[in-house]
C-alpha cells in the first residue's frame, strides 16, 4: 500500500531563510507525487507535482521539489521565505494505475514564517 | 476559467440528521473526489466519480454516499450524523483521461459542524 510521510507537524524559519518541508513515500510502483499548499478557510492549492518527466520540479512562487528514488523522498524547499508563504503544507502520492485519481495524503506540515 | 465551486460554505447540524453538500467541478472536468479533512485524521478520501459511476470508494461507513449527474456535478451525502462527522469536505475535480499523474483542482470546502 502507498503511504506518505511528512516529518515535522510544525515548521519555523525566519524570513528571507531557506524552508524545507520533509516527505517520504512507500510506494512499490513509481509513484507520482504532489505539493499542495492550504491556506486558512482555503481549500488546497497545487505548488508542484513529479510524473517521472525529472527528477528536479519547479513549482509555483518560487517553490521546487526534487524526487529521490533511492531515498524516496520529495522533499520541498524554496531559497528565501516569505511572509506569505506562511500555510499548511500537504506532499501527496498518486498510484500510477491508470484511471484513478484517489491522492493519499501526508499529515501536513505547517510552515510559520518569523519576521 | 471558473474553479471548482462547494456549497454550501458553512453548515450546522444536529446529530442524527443528514446532510447533503453539493460540487460544481471546473467545467469540461469529469472526475470528481471528495476528501474529508479533520485535526485528528488529516485528509482522508472519501469517494471518485467519474462519468456518474463510483470508481473509487474510501474507507468510510454506508453513512456516506454520494453520486454524480450528467453535468458532472456530484453531491455527497451524509446520513444520521455523528459528532465526528465535524469536518472541513473538499472536493475535487481533474480533467479525466489525462492519465494519473493529472493534478486535481480543489474547492473552498464545506465546513460542516454537528452539534
Amino acid at each position: 500500500a502507498q503511504s506518505v510521510t511528512q516529518l515535522g507537524s510544525h515548521v519555523s524559519v525566519s524570513e528571507g531563510a531557506l524552508v524545507l518541508l520533509r516527505c517520504n513515500y512507500s510506494s512499490s510502483v513509481p509513484p507520482y507525487l504532489f505539493w499542495y499548499v492550504q491556506y486558512p478557510n482555503q481549500g488546497l492549492q497545487l505548488l508542484l507535482k513529479y510524473t517521472s518527466a525529472a527528477t528536479l520540479v519547479k513549482g509555483i512562487n518560487g517553490f521546487e521539489a526534487e524526487f529521490k528514488k533511492s531515498e524516496t523522498s520529495f522533499h520541498l524547499t524554496k531559497p528565501s521565505a516569505h511572509m506569505s508563504d506562511a500555510a499548511e503544507y500537504f506532499c501527496a502520492v498518486s498510484p500510477s494505475t491508470s484511471g484513478t485519481y484517489k491522492y493519499i495524503f501526508g499529515t501536513g506540515t505547517r510552515l510559520k514564517v518569523l519576521a | 476559467k471558473a474553479g471548482v465551486t462547494q456549497t454550501p460554505r458553512y453548515l450546522i447540524k444536529t446529530r442524527g440528521q443528514q446532510v447533503t453538500l453539493s460540487c460544481s467541478p471546473i467545467s469540461g472536468h469529469r472526475s470528481v473526489s471528495w476528501y474529508q479533512q479533520t485535526p485528528g485524521q488529516g485528509l482522508q478520501f472519501l469517494f471518485e466519480y467519474f462519468s456518474e459511476t463510483q470508481r473509487n470508494k474510501g474507507n468510510f461507513p454506508g453513512r456516506f454516499s454520494g453520486r454524480q449527474f450528467s453535468n458532472s456535478r456530484s453531491e455527497m451525502n451524509v446520513s444520521t450524523l455523528e459528532l465526528g462527522d465535524s469536518a472541513l469536505y473538499l472536493c475535487a475535480s481533474s480533467l479525466a483521461g489525462q492519465g494519473p499523474g493529472t493534478e486535481a483542482f480543489f474547492g473552498q470546502g464545506t465546513r460542516l459542524t454537528v452539534v
